[in-house]
């Protein structure tokens, strides 16, 4: 079985500081990993994944994302976050048991204040 | 290619009517995918399509529910005799398979179609 936890429903960071969203995995063999924002009234968005390599992944908007396989996390970052930052944001798995099938965690709430 | 479209964006209907909704995926995407999104929730795999092939279902999925891909393109997805549990946002999405093709994993999509039971 494959799943994503992600274990804050809501971050709350002030512009400018540097924010960090958690999310760990599990999951046989070696994970694709993927992070997805989505806006009000919007889909969801493709940030940034890890497949294989380094594990400091950028992606866009500044973002980057930090696999670590002994910890099995794969936490979301971003230096000096901006208001417009806020939004939901999901990590995501690729299956094991399917490699065609995506797994979602539950997504968490960014609020970043001015 | 304007990205996926989902249509309508917003069903209303009464307990016990059908609904369809239609995806149009980007037009070099092979892979179709329907989630189903609850407030609060991430999306929850539903089903997907390589093509026109209906590749696998899940448990969530009732009898009542019916997706088809006819040539490879659109997509629908239909719900009959709705259920007030079945009020949620119904996600598409679509992506190009492979694995080392750019893009190939990443899922494109649509801004959903929000399904109310009353």
């Amino acid at each position: 079985a494959q799943s994503v936890a992600q274990p804050e429903d809501q971050v709350n960071v002030a512009e400018g500081n540097p924010l960090t969203v958690k999310c760990t995995y599990s999951v046989s063999g070696n994970p694709y990993l993927f992070w997805y924002v989505q806006y009000p009234n919007r889909g969801l968005q493709f940030l940034l994944k890890y497949i294989t390599g380094d594990n400091l992944v950028k992606g866009s908007y500044g973002f980057e994302a930090e696999f670590n396989k002994s910890q099995t996390s794969f936490h979301l970052k971003k230096p000096s976050a901006l208001v417009s930052d806020s939004a939901l944001y999901f990590c995501a798995v690729r299956g094991s048991d399917n490699f065609n099938k995506f797994y979602f965690g539950s997504g968490t709430k960014l609020n970043v204040k001015p | 290619d304007t990205g996926v479209s989902q249509n309508p964006r917003h069903k209303i209907t009464k307990r016990g009517q059908n609904v369809t909704f239609r995806c149009d995926p980007i037009s070099e995407h092979n892979r179709l995918y329907w989630y189903r999104q609850t407030l609060g929730q991430g999306p929850e795999f539903l089903t997907y399509f390589q093509n026109e092939a209906q590749l696998e279902k899940s448990r969530l999925l009732s009898d009542r529910f019916s997706a088809e891909r006819p040539k490879g393109s659109f997509s629908t997805l239909e719900i009959q005799r709705t259920e007030q549990g079945d009020s949620a946002m119904y996600l598409c999405a679509s992506s190009l398979g492979g694995t080392g093709r750019v893009g190939a994993n990443v899922l494109t999509f649509g801004a959903g179609s929000r399904l109310t039971v009353l």
